[in-house]
């Protein structure tokens, strides 16, 4: 059972398109977190969502955790082919026993932006 | 200031054999957990350790193993390799206690078991 489902799972646009990238769950997390990784790399993150409703833009892309912690998405405007790579949503789950967690990932979205 | 490192970064392994990946946390980092992705999937959480014990363990056999050193350091193990080992493993740091809980990934280790 994959705990956060990713949606659409590939994208192929064209440079200069909108598009957004859907992270939902049945689960409430603590927070919401989305990463980049490219070929080859380790995932590197982008943002953190803590607050239900918050929303978090960084350059071309605004991230918005769902008002229940329970999703996510993120929008990309004016896509470029530098934006091309596998998007990642992780959810943080809080440990009862700990004072930390673990990220739960989504399954991804391949993204391919063509000049 | 390094980042998080992990090696070797490929490996090519028989079924049957067993495999070590090191991995050595970005600095003032003393938590490591483990990842298993597969092609164009997201990471599947391993295990973590904090404090050189492990603290967390996802729904992997006990063919996976691990350890952590005092410097923080860990290694991941994988007895009786099979086919379906074959994946990018992932090392990721962080600090021990705190929220939001983000974590920072090495490049990870290629592992192809033939």
């Amino acid at each position: 059972t994959q705990l956060l489902e990713q949606s659409p799972q590939f994208l192929s646009i064209q440079e200069g398109e909108n598009l957004t990238v859907y992270c939902n769950s049945s689960s409430v997390f603590s927070s919401l977190q989305w990463y980049r990784q490219e070929p080859g790399e380790g995932p590197v993150l982008l943002v953190t969502v803590v607050t239900g409703g918050e929303v978090k833009k960084l350059k071309r892309l605004t991230f918005q955790f769902g008002d229940a912690r329970k999703d996510s998405s993120l929008h990309i405007t004016a896509a470029q082919p530098g934006d091309t790579g596998l998007y990642l949503c992780a959810g943080e789950m809080i440990l009862s026993s700990s004072n930390t967690g673990k990220l739960i990932f989504g399954q991804g979205t391949t993204l391919q932006v063509k000049p | 200031d390094a980042g998080v490192t992990q090696s070797p970064t490929h490996l090519i392994k028989t079924r049957g054999q067993q495999v070590t990946l090191r991995c050595s946390p970005k600095s003032g980092h003393d938590t490591v957990s483990w990842y298993q992705q597969a092609l164009g999937q997201g990471p599947q959480f391993i295990f973590q350790y904090y404090e050189e014990e492990e603290r967390q363990r996802g729904n992997f056999p006990d063919r996976f193993s691990g350890h952590q050193f005092p410097n923080y350091s860990s290694e991941l193990n994988v007895n009786a390799l099979l086919l379906g080992d074959s994946a990018l493993y992932l090392c990721a740091s962080s600090p021990g206690t705190g929220h939001p809980y983000e974590q920072y990934f090495g490049p990870g280790t290629r592992l192809t078991v033939t």
